[in-house]
């Protein structure tokens, strides 16, 4: 069985400040790892995956994700926070080989102060 | 652009009165979920379908139904809508092949609001 958990159900940065959303993990086997943003009465979009290969992830908008398997982690990363980053985001976990299903966190609301 | 397309965005209805949501894709994924997501909480999977293959989530309630009339579509029915099935309900479709599963990719969503 996979979890995750994510610190945090609301973080506050200024505009123009690091953004760290963390994420932790539990599985028994190396996961596959995404992260999502839900802007407000919207679906989820897929910001970042980590399935194999390279640790440190670049994904859309200027954010990033390092897998940490010591740690079993998977933060998520972006050097300036700008007003458009406000969204919810959402953490997930897929265990590979074979058809798995997705397990979400519970989320982290990003407030943007100008 | 190949896309995930959910109708209507916002849908209302009154207690009790069926409705349906759609769902069509374009990007030829052999399974496709309905979530259901209510106000600050993560999706929770309602139900999936594996090709033709129907697999509901043990703690789906009767009134969720879904259909899966051909690769592209999937409609869900809620029988007899109550207040607390207020809730955006989310599409995804993935493609798995070979058993391993890949990324979801989400509908914009389907605001219910039962009056």
């Amino acid at each position: 069985a996979q979890s995750v958990t994510q610190l945090g159900s609301h973080v506050s940065v200024s505009e123009g400040a690091l953004v760290l959303l963390r994420c932790n993990y539990s599985s028994s086997v190396p996961p596959y790892l995404f992260w999502y943003v839900q802007y407000p009465n919207q679906g989820l979009q897929l910001l970042l995956k980590y399935t194999t290969g390279a640790t440190l992830v670049k994904g859309i908008n200027g954010f990033e994700a390092e897998f940490k398997k010591s740690e079993t982690s998977f933060h998520l990363t972006k050097p300036s926070a700008h007003m458009s980053d406000a969204a919810e985001y959402f953490c997930a976990v897929i265990g590979p080989g074979g058809y798995q299903k997705v397990t979400f966190g519970t989320g982290t609301k990003l407030q943007v102060i100008p | 652009d190949a896309m995930v397309i959910q109708n209507p965005r916002y849908q209302v209805t009154q207690f009790g009165k069926p409705v349906t949501l759609s769902c069509s894709q374009t990007l030829n994924h052999n399974v496709m979920y309905w979530y259901q997501q209510k106000s600050s909480q993560a999706p929770k999977l309602l139900f999936h379908y594996y090709d033709k293959d129907f697999n509901n989530e043990a703690d789906t309630p009767d009134n969720f139904q879904s259909r899966r009339p051909n690769t592209s579509f999937c409609f869900l029915d809620i029988r007899s809508p109550g207040l607390g099935d207020a809730a955006m309900y989310l599409c995804a479709t993935s493609r798995v092949l070979s058993g391993s599963t890949d990324t979801q990719y989400f509908g914009p969503g389907t605001r219910l609001t039962v009056l």
